[in-house]
């Protein structure tokens, strides 16, 4: 039972490269989210997606970009990283049902910024 | 807009002896709230809910917390802790002009002393 999984789970990048962290759900849930956790800030949500081909900026989006090509992934890109975007970075998923909320998550990937 | 704060990013308790950790929340309508529990070097996991009905909701571990309209509370407890709840716990709130997306606070670390 996946649940939420996040690949890769570690990463060091140089200033000014590029990645993707890829996000995968395989519990069919409608909404999907990327959310940046760092110390003392609790987490805090970078853009997330409502369905499929839909996309939108969260708290903290500057930086980043996202897609949602298929219902069960959730992409988030870093077109040119920068120190600040050290971070852990969290997927997180849920149903349509909002009174639930229950959000799921993946174990987090930790990417360093040099 | 909805918000949460939580009192006391540190928290060190003997074992055996009562947990509390303070969330407090501000929100105009009547507010959907959580707690997370993050384990070290993992994602977050539900402990417990409160949508509508009963006030005093029970979680897991042996978790659980009361909603306070008149003080705007939502405090987590626990009579006797574990080393295992050595954990960061995070209160957060669904912000009703969203997606169903969830607002943190910062989280209180939890340490348990033998």
């Amino acid at each position: 039972n996946a649940g939420v999984t996040q690949t890769p789970k570690f990463r060091v990048l140089k200033t000014g490269q590029s990645m993707t962290l890829l996000c995968a759900q395989d519990m069919n849930h409608e909404y999907m989210y990327w959310y940046r956790q760092d110390p003392g800030m609790g987490l805090r949500l970078i853009h997330y997606s409502v369905g499929e081909g839909t996309t939108a900026k969260g708290e903290v989006p500057d930086g980043y970009n996202v897609s949602r090509l298929k219902k069960q992934n959730f992409l988030l890109g870093l077109e040119s990283a920068a120190p600040s975007q050290t971070s852990v970075y969290f997927c997180a998923s849920r149903g349509l049902a909002r009174s639930t909320g229950e959000l799921f998550f993946g174990e987090g990937s930790r990417l360093t910024v040099l | 807009a909805q918000s949460v704060t939580q009192l006391g990013s540190h928290v060190s308790v003997s074992e055996g002896a009562l947990v509390l950790l303070r969330c407090n929340y501000s929100s105009s309508v009547p507010p959907y709230l959580f707690w997370y529990v993050q384990y070290p070097n993992q994602g977050l996991q539900l402990l417990l809910k409160y949508t509508t009905g009963a006030t005093l909701v029970k979680g897991i571990n042996g978790f659980e917390a009361e909603f306070k309209k008149s003080e705007t509370s939502f405090h987590l407890t626990k009579p006797s802790a574990h080393m295992s709840d050595a954990a960061e716990y995070f209160c957060a709130v669904i912000l009703t002009d969203s997606w169903g997306k969830l607002q943190f606070g910062a989280g209180t670390q939890v340490v348990v002393t033998p």
